[in-house]
């Protein structure tokens, strides 16, 4: 079965400083893994999602995610914060295997960023 | 390129009222469609799926249903609603695989 964990209910980091919002999951084959973003009254927002290929994934408004197979994790990363970037954030994974399946999304994280 | 549209925006009505939530997507054909439901502005909960016209599958009972009368088209219903049935309704559409889902604006619906 398929599951997304995302440990913190809430982030918060001040202006300028990196952020992490921490995504982990489970699957039986090899993940495809998404980051969405929801700002208040809308819908979800794709940011970045990672299917194969290079760990590192770079994605919109300059977030980035590590895809961490022996730890599965896909952590959403940012050098530098702004406070635009508070938000509500989703990771969602589907398993390759199972291609007809529907995602699994997490949770959900406040990102509060300060100013 | 494809597009979602989902209405009304916000909706306000009363216990024991009917429900009919619209959500038409463009620009794709046979998509899977979605209806979610998310309270407090937290976590997201499926209610339904479509993999085609006619084909609705359930994911949790409850006072809602769902139908999908056109390849393009999946409505959000209930005959009688509750107050529990307040939250933010979200369409979504994927055409599977590792594709993502794109989602609508969402419905904000209060039962009073």
């Amino acid at each position: 079965a398929q599951s997304v964990a995302q440990p913190e209910d809430q982030v918060n980091v001040a202006e300028g400083n990196p952020l992490t919002v921490k995504c982990t999951y489970s699957v039986s084959g090899n993940p495809y893994l998404f980051w969405y973003v929801q700002y208040p009254n809308r819908g979800l927002q794709f940011l970045l999602k990672y299917i194969t290929g290079d760990n590192l994934v770079k994605g919109s408004y300059g977030f980035e995610a590590e895809f961490n197979k022996s730890q599965t994790s896909f952590h959403l990363k940012k050098p530098s914060a702004l406070v635009s970037d508070s938000a509500l954030y989703f990771c969602a994974v589907r398993d390759e295997q199972n291609y007809g399946q529907n995602f699994v999304f997490g949770p959900g994280t406040r990102l509060s960023v300060l100013p | 390129s494809q597009t979602i549209h989902q209405w009304p925006a916000t909706l306000v009505q009363p216990v024991g009222s009917p429900l009919s939530l619209e959500c038409t997507v463009e620009g794709t054909s046979n998509p899977n469609l979605y209806w979610y439901r998310q309270a407090a502005g937290r976590g997201l909960q499926l209610l339904f799926y479509s993999v085609g016209i006619g084909q609705i599958s359930s994911e949790v009972p409850q006072n809602l249903s769902a139908s999908r009368p056109q390849d393009r088209q999946f409505i959000l219903s209930s005959k009688k609603l509750l107050l529990s049935d307040s939250g933010f309704y979200l369409c979504a559409w994927g055409p599977g695989g590792f594709y993502g889902y794109t989602f609508g604006s969402g419905t904000r619906l209060t039962v009073v």
